[in-house]
């Protein structure tokens, strides 16, 4: 079975600072792994994926993810935050599998709260 | 592109009632995803199609619950009856597979948040 951890339920960071939203996972065999982000009252917006290849993946809004198999975290990154960034983001998996189940496993959800 | 569209928003219906939830995919996608939120369980899968055919319905909480997909544009998630238990975010979401190495993204729908009281 496939699971993903988000062990922080709140990250508060100071505008302007960087900021990191921690995600592991565990699968069989390769991980697909995705950032969600999602604002209030509204519906989950991809922000960013890992399938192969860089470890780093570049997203949306400058974000990022770094993908380290070693540890099985696929952290959420951005060099500066901004008070817009406020928000619930969520972390996904699926495994690479070709009969894998295409269904995204997702974290609980951390809420980033960044102040002016 | 209009992205996911779902209907209603906002649902709000007596224990024992039947409720329709509605969703209609980007045009072109092949699979259909029906999510559920909730703050005790988060986000959970209910139940997905390919090309109008489910595919795994192992998150359908039980006989109270059925989904369809008549076409490609158009699926429907029913509970009958409904419970106060049943009240949540539930979302749809579409993707299209391309190849095994491009992976197909999810785009997630507004939502349908259902109240049962």
């Amino acid at each position: 079975a496939q699971s993903v951890a988000q062990p922080e339920d709140q990250v508060n960071v100071a505008e302007g600072n960087p900021l990191t939203v921690k995600c592991t996972y565990s699968v069989s065999g390769n991980p697909y792994l995705f950032w969600y982000v999602q604002y209030p009252n509204r519906g989950l917006q991809f922000l960013l994926k890992y399938i192969t290849g860089d470890n780093l993946v570049k997203g949306s809004y400058g974000f990022e993810a770094e993908f380290n198999k070693s540890q099985t975290s696929f952290h959420l990154k951005k060099p500066s935050a901004l008070v817009s960034d406020s928000a619930l983001y969520f972390c996904a998996v699926r495994d690479s599998l070709p009969t894998g189940r295409r269904a995204l496993t997702f974290g609980s959800g951390t809420r980033l709260q960044v102040q002016p | 592109d209009a992205g996911v569209i779902q209907s209603p928003r906002h649902e709000v219906t007596e224990m024992g009632q039947e409720v329709t939830l509605r969703c209609k995919p980007i045009s072109g996608h092949d699979y259909l995803f029906w999510y559920r939120q909730t703050m005790m369980r988060g986000l959970e899968l209910l139940i997905y199609f390919n090309n109008n055919v489910p595919i795994d319905d192992s998150g359908m909480p039980e006989d109270r619950f059925s989904a369809k997909m008549p076409n490609a544009s158009f699926s429907t998630l029913k509970i009958q009856p409904s419970e106060p238990r049943d009240s949540a975010v539930y979302f749809c979401a579409s993707s299209l597979f391309l190849t095994q190495a491009s992976t197909d993204t999810q785009y997630f729908g507004p939502g349908t948040r259902l109240t049962v009281l």
